[in-house]
């Protein structure tokens, strides 16, 4: 059973579309987070939810809008794509409590912006 | 405030040879660091983590890691490098004070020759 699992794998979209990446963790863990990898592999924070509630949100245009339906889902809706937000999202989940326990990864999803 | 610093962000070794990927840290707080790797089109997996025990860390596929309070460094070590160590390494740090919000630093490629 994947502990994190991401849909999809791969986007390829236009400029100006309007898409959704879903995110699913069985691990009942209570904070879930969105990264953006972009191609130079540097990994930024865009978003943290805990059971629900946003708690980090990170200098990310408005056109980027997470939504935490329960505290297993974690998805990520953009609104009128744009070149430069060609890269790899990781959703990825960790416990509570005292920090240690670091993050569990999805396998990520490359979004192709053309 | 964290960061991370991780020297390098090539780094080429023969196989069978030793690998050093190194990591140093900012944090105004205990840290708790962590290593990552990250294989081509795949997530990021956690090879090991300090989080206040031992300064020694062993992580998986031979890995270890150890934590130099002095140096604020966490660098990561094998003794012998195989071809399929090939890949992205990230190290990360996390403090009480940022909850369990991971900073990243701009990642090693390992590169292993025959």
């Amino acid at each position: 059973d994947t502990a994190v699992s991401q849909t999809p794998k791969y986007l390829v979209t236009q400029m100006g579309n309007d898409k959704s990446i879903k995110c699913e963790q069985n691990l009942g863990h209570d904070t879930m987070y969105w990264y953006k990898q972009d191609s130079k592999k540097f990994l930024k924070i865009m978003f943290s939810y805990n059971n629900k509630e946003l708690i980090i949100n990170e200098t990310v245009p408005n056109r980027f809008s997470p939504k935490s339906p329960d505290k297993a889902h974690l998805n990520l809706h953009i609104n009128s794509l744009e070149l430069g937000d060609s890269a790899v999202y990781f959703c990825a989940s960790s416990q509570d409590g005292p920090g240690g326990y670091g993050y569990t990864f999805g396998s990520g999803t490359r979004l192709t912006v053309v | 405030a964290q960061s991370v610093t991780q020297l390098g962000s090539h780094v080429s070794v023969s196989e069978g040879a030793l690998v050093l990927l190194r990591c140093n840290y900012s944090s105004s707080v205990p840290p708790y660091l962590f290593w990552y790797v990250q294989y081509p089109n795949q997530g990021l997996q956690l090879l090991l983590k300090y989080t206040s025990a031992a300064t020694l860390v062993k992580g998986i596929n031979g890995f270890e890691a150890e934590f130099k309070k002095s140096e604020t460094s966490f660098h990561l070590t094998k003794p012998s490098a195989h071809m399929s160590d090939a890949a992205e390494y990230f190290c990360a740090v996390s403090n009480n004070n940022a909850g369990n919000m991971l900073t990243f630093g701009g990642g090693t490629r390992l590169m292993v020759k025959p």
